[in-house]
């Protein structure tokens, strides 16, 4: 299977760095996906990581470790925009799905 | 400019009574699929289509149709809605399989 776990909801201070996990438990996939998700919108794209390590885009960086079946991103210099559900997804190998985890809700605060 | 359009984005019905949600996609993407979203369970996928004609089943296909007849549209058909489909279903599309997603705007549906 492909059970994808994340924690449900964190509060961070504005200007704060914030690290939102993701776990997994598949034989293999091709690449991990993480979203934006305000309420009541439909979902945007963050990153793709398909090989290991470090991938940093302006505030937003995401990491992937295979081995260990876990991904994380990381919020720098929180702002109040941050605030929403940030998802991840993945596509294991021989599935065409794509299986998102349940959402990790970003509360930031003054 | 590039979207995927669903349509309606809010509807109320009552149970048994056939209703399709549309989606349409202008960027020429190959993969399709549908979603529903409900707290708690995050967003789990109904059906997804690999290319024209080309369709199958996602985690929660039960009580829903789609086809596949036009590479932009993407059509979601509930034949006999139930109460337990009252949801927030979204559309998305993606160049091929393990690409970025693009996501409709939603449509709440409500059963009664």
């Amino acid at each position: 299977g492909q059970n994808i776990d994340q924690p449900t909801e964190m509060t961070a201070t504005e200007g704060a760095i914030v690290q939102i996990n993701c776990t997994y438990q598949t034989s293999g996939f091709n690449g991990l996906f993480w979203y934006q998700q305000h309420a009541g919108e439909a979902p945007t794209f963050l990153s793709y990581n398909v090989l290991d390590g470090l991938e940093e885009k302006g505030r937003f960086s995401s990491f992937l470790s295979r081995s260990k079946g876990y991904s994380y991103l990381l919020l720098k210099e929180l702002q109040m925009k941050d605030s929403a559900s940030y998802l991840c997804a993945v596509t294991p190998y021989g599935n065409n799905r794509l299986a998102f985890g349940k959402g990790n809700q970003v509360v930031v605060i003054p | 400019e590039a979207q995927v359009t669903q349509n309606p984005r809010y509807l109320i019905t009552v149970t048994g009574k056939k209703l399709t949600v549309t989606c349409s996609q202008n960027m020429n993407h190959e993969y399709m699929s549908w979603y529903r979203q409900d707290p708690g369970l995050g967003l789990r996928q109904i059906y997804y289509s690999m290319n024209v004609e080309v369709t199958d089943k996602g985690d929660v296909p039960e009580g829903y149709k789609v086809s596949r007849k036009e590479k932009r549209n993407f059509p979601l058909i509930l034949e006999s809605p139930s109460p337990n489909q009252t949801s927030l279903y979204f559309c998305a599309s993606s160049l091929r399989k393990n690409t970025e997603a693009f996501f409709g705007q939603g449509t709440r549906l409500t059963v009664v």
